[in-house]
C-alpha cells in the first residue's frame, strides 16, 4: 500500500529554511493524475495547505506563503521536498506530506507527520 | 478565499448515537468537498471525497451529503473509535485549498 515518510530537523532557528523530505513507497510518484503536497497544523490548531507538486513541473502554492515555499520533486529516489525560508515562531507545526488525487482534489495518503519548532 | 465553516465546533455523544456535522463555504463549491477523521497525535485520514463517495475502508455508517455550500457529514450509529475531530475540505479553488476548523467529537 502506499505510504508516505516526512523526515527533517525537528528545531529550526528563527530567520533560517525549513527543509523537509517525504518518502513514498508502495506507489511511483510520477503518476498521473496524483500531485505531491505539504499540509501543516500547529499545534492545538487546524489544517493548513502549504502547496501541491505535480512531478512533470506543475506547482501551486498557498498565496500566504508562496514567497517563502519551494516544493520540488525527485523521481529517482521517489521523494519530494519543502523548503520554507525565513522561519518565524508562526512556522512552529506539525508537517505533513501527502499525496494529493487531481481529478477529485482531495488527500487520499498521508505520512505521520512530523513537528518543526521554530525557536532560538 | 472561499472561507469553510463547521459547526458545531464540538459535540458531545453517546456510542449508538447518530450524528451529524455541517460544513459551509462561503461561495458554491460545487461537489469538491472531502471529509477527514483526525485521531490526537495521528495524521488526518480521507473519509468522503466528492462529497458523498465513501473512501476505500472507510465503514458504511459514515456518510456525506449536500452541494454548493452546505454539506453534512452523518454517522449513523457512533462506535467507539468514531470519537475524533473532523475536518471538512474544499477542493474547487486549485491554488487555495481550505479546511474547515474542525469539529471534536467527545464521548458523553
Amino acid at each position: 500500500q502506499v505510504q508516505l515518510q516526512e523526515s527533517g530537523p525537528g528545531l529550526v532557528r528563527p530567520s533560517e529554511t525549513l527543509s523537509l523530505t517525504c518518502t513514498v513507497s508502495g506507489a511511483s510518484i510520477s503518476i498521473n493524475n496524483y500531485y505531491w503536497g505539504w499540509i501543516r497544523q500547529p499545534p492545538g490548531q487546524g489544517l493548513e495547505w502549504i502547496g501541491s507538486r505535480y512531478y512533470s513541473g506543475s506547482t501551486y502554492y498557498n498565496p500566504s506563503l508562496k514567497s517563502r515555499v519551494t516544493i520540488s520533486v525527485d523521481p529517482s529516489k521517489n521523494q519530494f521536498s519543502l523548503k520554507l525560508r525565513s522561519v518565524t515562531a508562526a512556522d512552529t507545526a506539525v508537517y505533513y506530506c501527502a499525496r494529493h488525487v487531481w481529478d477529485e482534489q482531495m488527500f487520499d495518503h498521508w505520512g505521520r507527520g512530523t513537528l518543526v519548532i521554530v525557536s532560538s | 478565499d472561499i472561507q469553510m465553516t463547521q459547526s458545531p465546533s464540538s459535540l458531545s455523544a453517546s456510542v449508538g448515537d447518530r450524528v451529524s456535522i455541517t460544513c459551509r463555504a462561503s461561495q458554491s463549491i460545487r461537489n469538491y468537498l472531502n471529509w477527514y477523521q483526525q485521531k490526537s497525535g495521528k495524521a488526518p485520514k480521507l473519509l468522503i471525497y466528492g462529497t458523498s463517495s465513501l473512501q476505500s475502508g472507510v465503514p458504511s455508517r459514515f456518510s456525506g451529503s449536500g452541494s454548493g455550500t452546505d454539506f453534512t457529514l452523518t454517522i449513523s450509529s457512533l462506535q467507539p473509535e468514531d470519537f475524533a475531530t473532523y475536518y471538512c475540505q474544499q477542493g474547487y479553488i486549485t491554488d487555495l485549498y481550505t479546511f474547515g476548523q474542525g469539529t471534536t467529537l467527545e464521548i458523553k
